[in-house]
């Protein structure tokens, strides 16, 4: 069971927007702190996608857009596209358990 | 290039031991801190162990304490994990990662490397 719950499965059409949520409490999101976000293509090793909610490393299309309020967060893909098949996660911090969590992850299936 | 490259990976029995070692290139290394992060088979991120940049300050997954411990020498720019007493539910990818942002607690993961595959199997 993982701290922060995330869906196990999105899926749209290629062109689409989809977006992943990321749920996680008070001593975690809710408490202020950054959530990031990675995607792991199949068989790789997970890249930084977003950082500080909302800012894409040098590289990330600005397709990819991540977004935070109160206790969730949220991670967008516009225009989707077929190489957009991957596993997502999200991580924060919680204060309770003093380090980094993961989310479950969530497969992205490009219909 | 910035990047990171874990070794020691392999086949081991219940019980057993191994060092994983995760050798960093094109940052400075003392500057940052440090974690391993694995991947059971079809399963998600876990966070096993992070270490500060000055190597003072450690801290590890529940599932591993007392079993796995971490190290770094700034000086070889070079990350390790001991793993002892190892269990078939510690079969995993592990990934060395760098880690990056201010404050600590808002740390991202923002280099990771190909991973190193540890299987603990009699």
């Amino acid at each position: 069971q993982s701290v922060l719950t995330q869906p196990p499965s999105v899926s749209g059409a290629p062109g689409q927007r989809v977006t992943i949520s990321c749920t996680g409490n008070s001593s975690n999101i809710g408490a202020g702190y950054d959530v990031h976000w990675y995607q792991q293509s199949p068989g790789t090793a997970p890249k930084l996608l977003i950082y500080g909610n909302n800012n894409r490393p040098s590289g990330v299309p600005d397709r990819f857009s991540g977004s935070k309020s109160g206790t969730s967060a949220s991670l967008a893909i516009s225009d989707l596209q077929a190489d957009n098949e991957a596993d997502y996660y999200c991580q924060s911090f919680d204060r309770n358990l003093h380090h980094w969590v993961f989310g479950g992850g969530t497969k992205v299936t490009v219909l | 290039e910035v990047q990171v490259l874990e070794s020691g990976g392999g086949l081991v029995q219940p019980g057993g031991s191994l060092r994983l070692s995760c050798a960093a290139s094109g940052f400075r290394f003392s500057n940052f801190a440090m974690s391993w992060v694995r991947q059971a088979p079809g399963k998600g991120l876990e966070l096993v162990s992070g270490i500060h940049d000055d190597g003072l300050g450690t801290y590890y997954a529940d599932s591993v304490k007392g079993r796995f411990t971490i190290s770094r020498d700034n000086s070889k720019d070079t990350l390790f994990l001991q793993m002892n007493s190892l269990r078939a539910e510690d079969t995993a990818v592990y990934y060395c990662v760098k880690q990056d942002g201010d404050p600590y607690y808002n740390y991202c993961m923002d280099v990771w490397g190909k991973g190193t595959t540890v299987t603990v199997s009699s």
